[in-house]
């Protein structure tokens, strides 16, 4: 079946670092998401790709949905503290069938 | 954005006992929705897809008697964990996608602990 990996697992860094993340894919997709999920809630969405090549952006997020349609990365420029919790990537081929798939998540720390 | 609530946020029920769980899609007409389980530190485990008036469709391993899925409308579903037992204790999400205009975006709830004494 389709698998995700996501890397890193987790990162530690100082407030005010730019965070990269990336996932990559098996199989090819024709969506890309990355959520957001803090401790005993539900995940958040922050960017949608629909495009290979897109680069999207959300203020301080940028994503973009690789050209192989295979992988995709995250960036978060300029930490803050409040960035704090696990990212996932999703991915889903898309359709009737277009569960969608979850990377393992990055877990993300900042040092003030 | 789209919103989806869950009620409860949490509940505690003993061994035996069946636990229902709503979900909401508040703002938009969710033609499928989802339900998940996750572990502490892990990723998100789906369960079952359901669409509006039809049956759910569970994925290998889950055991469609005991966690009964109902989606009435386009806007509610329901997960009920029958005859409940301690290892039924973790967080369920549920999920809720759009469909409309091509876009696979899902919105998730806040996600219902549930803990089985």
């Amino acid at each position: 079946g389709q698998q995700l990996n996501q890397s890193p697992q987790s990162m530690f860094i100082q407030e005010g670092e730019d965070v990269s993340m990336n996932c990559t894919s098996s199989s090819i997709f024709n969506t890309w998401l990355w959520y957001k999920q803090d401790p005993g809630e539900g995940p958040v969405l922050l960017i949608a790709l629909y495009k290979a090549g897109e680069l999207t952006s959300n203020g301080r997020l940028t994503a973009q949905f690789g050209i192989t349609r295979k992988d995709s990365f995250l960036n978060i420029s300029a930490s803050i503290p409040s960035d704090v919790g696990i990212y996932f990537c999703a991915g889903t081929f898309g359709g009737s069938q277009g569960n969608l798939i979850f990377g393992k998540g990055t877990k993300l720390s900042v040092k003030p | 954005g789209a919103v989806v609530s869950q009620h409860p946020s949490w509940v505690i029920c003993k061994s035996g006992t069946s636990v229902k769980i709503e979900c909401r899609s508040l703002d938009f007409q969710a033609t499928t929705m989802f339900w998940y389980r996750q572990f502490p530190k892990q990723s998100l485990m789906l369960m079952a897809t359901s669409n509006e008036g039809s049956k759910a469709t569970y994925e290998q391993g889950v055991e469609k008697d005991k966690f009964l899925i109902n989606h009435a409308s386009l806007t509610l579903s329901t997960l009920t964990v029958t005859s409940a037992h301690p290892e039924d204790s973790s967080f369920y999400i549920c999920s809720a996608r759009d469909g409309t205009g091509g876009a696979y975006e899902q919105y998730f709830g806040p996600g219902t602990r549930l803990t089985v004494t």
